[in-house]
């Protein structure tokens, strides 16, 4: 049972450039999100998914792109990357609302824009 | 609008001693959820404790505490004898209902335990 993975671990882009962040689940969870992470301003959430093939925007969403074709996995793209969006990006899966369960997290991607 | 403020951005302490780590928050929702969680050094956070705005009770596990006070707004976490393990930064978090639920995070307060 490996929880919450994503992929890669560490990633440099140079401004333009696009990408895709990788976030799986092996608990069954409904409910995923994608947040990040910058110093003094703790996590914000940028898009979450309450199921398959459904996705919403979250406090930060744009620059950002996101696709739940399968329950298990949740996409993070970035279609033209800027410096603004260095950060590192937590995925997070709970099993149903977050209201009532908490939020398990993967160990986070380091993204630097240069 | 809903707010969680964490005005330690950074406590140091020693060994052993005790510690609060602050969380205010603000909500006009009669139903919410607070959490704490942790993140050491190696990156991840982990859940500590949820607690729903019924329930004021307060929790102790181990050395960790919490106490909820609604008419404060409060939702502070006390580490009693603390040890170097607990070094980490520390996040209060917000669940609310908005057509779904949401959370929304403290900024983080930064905990150093000296030997």
């Amino acid at each position: 049972n490996a929880g919450v993975t994503q992929t890669p671990k560490f990633r440099v882009l140079k401004t333009g450039q696009s990408m895709t962040l990788l976030c799986a689940q092996d608990m069954n969870h409904e409910y995923m999100y994608w947040y990040r992470q910058d110093p003094g301003m703790g996590l914000r959430l940028i898009h979450y998914s309450v199921g398959e093939g459904t996705t919403a925007k979250g406090e930060v969403p744009d620059g950002y792109n996101v696709s739940r074709l399968k329950k298990q996995n949740f996409l993070l793209g970035l279609e033209s990357a800027a410096p603004s969006q260095t950060s590192v990006y937590f995925c997070a899966s709970s099993p149903r609302t977050v209201g009532e369960n908490e939020q398990f997290f993967g160990p986070g991607t380091r993204l630097t824009v240069l | 609008a809903q707010k969680v403020t964490q005005a330690q951005t950074e406590i140091s302490v020693v060994e052993k001693e005790d510690v609060t780590l602050d969380c205010v928050y603000e909500t006009r929702d009669t139903t919410y959820y607070l959490f704490w969680y942790k993140q050491p050094p190696s990156g991840e956070l982990v859940f500590l404790i949820r607690r729903n705005s019924f329930d004021e009770q307060n929790e102790i596990s181990g050395r960790y505490s919490w106490n909820f006070q609604k008419s404060t707004s409060s939702f502070n976490f006390t580490i009693t004898a603390s040890q170097v393990v607990d070094s980490a930064v520390y996040f209060c978090a917000l669940s609310y209902y908005t057509g779904g639920f949401k959370t929304i995070f403290g900024a983080g307060t930064r905990l150093f335990v000296k030997a």
